[in-house]
């Protein structure tokens, strides 16, 4: 079957606009989550979601990041007032149920001038 | 806050060595695993290890877990050009959420 998707590919955007960030986890995975990868860096983590709901969401960095997952399989991630701080690959993965394999998607590669 | 550290970050060889690449922390991890990393994708599990001092082989790659669950080492027999690409090693506490990455090394076999 399909592996989890991730659009845009590529996202390049202007400091101070809005940006959605979307994630097709692989069909049946309960578990999503998001990362953010920076240039030299390892993936940071940023939200669990188990089903719709979100399970742990510490990673966020402020509260200009949020992300939903309203029917428990398509979920995105949403960054207001961006900043050249943002610029980075955002990651999302999706496992069976918490606690197991992720499978990650090839990210999305975010640029803000 | 738990960290890893990854040693070497970057390690260039000439293709049939052998290596090793470490990667340790001061915390206790329930699972400790190790992903490669090519360029434009997303992060591919390679080996999980759970038990203290436990080995696991996938061909030409040895993949050690610490007594203490602390550490790890991934040593590649005989490198080849295939091998090129960022490994990282990524620790799971007892929650079953979120997994910490290292930096990862980037590691580069020469023809």
């Amino acid at each position: 079957g399909a592996g989890v998707s991730q659009t845009p590919s590529n996202k390049v955007t202007e400091k101070g606009k809005y940006v959605e960030l979307r994630c097709d986890p692989i069909s049946g995975h309960t578990a999503l989550y998001w990362y953010r990868q920076s240039l030299g860096q390892g993936p940071e983590f940023l939200i669990y979601f188990q089903g719709t709901g979100a399970a742990d969401d510490s990673g966020l960095p402020n509260d200009r990041f949020f992300a939903v997952r309203p029917e428990g399989s398509v979920s995105t991630l949403k960054i207001q007032r961006t900043e050249r701080g943002d610029s980075a690959v955002y990651l999302c993965a999706s496992s069976l149920k918490g606690g197991e394999t992720q499978y990650f998607g090839p990210g999305t590669r975010l640029l803000v001038l | 806050t738990q960290l890893l550290e990854q040693s070497p970050q970057f390690l260039s060889i000439q293709e049939g060595e052998n290596l090793t690449v470490y990667c340790n922390s001061s915390s206790v991890f329930s699972s400790l695993q190790w992903y490669r990393q090519e360029p434009g994708e997303g992060p591919v599990l390679l080996v999980t290890v759970v038990t203290g001092g436990e080995v696991k082989k996938l061909k030409r790659l040895t993949f050690q877990f610490g007594d203490a669950r602390k550490d790890s080492s991934l040593h590649i027999t005989a490198a080849q050009p295939g091998d090129t690409g960022l490994y990282l090693c990524a620790g799971a506490g007892n929650r079953d959420d979120k997994i910490i990455f290292g930096k990862g090394t980037r590691l580069h076999i020469l023809p």
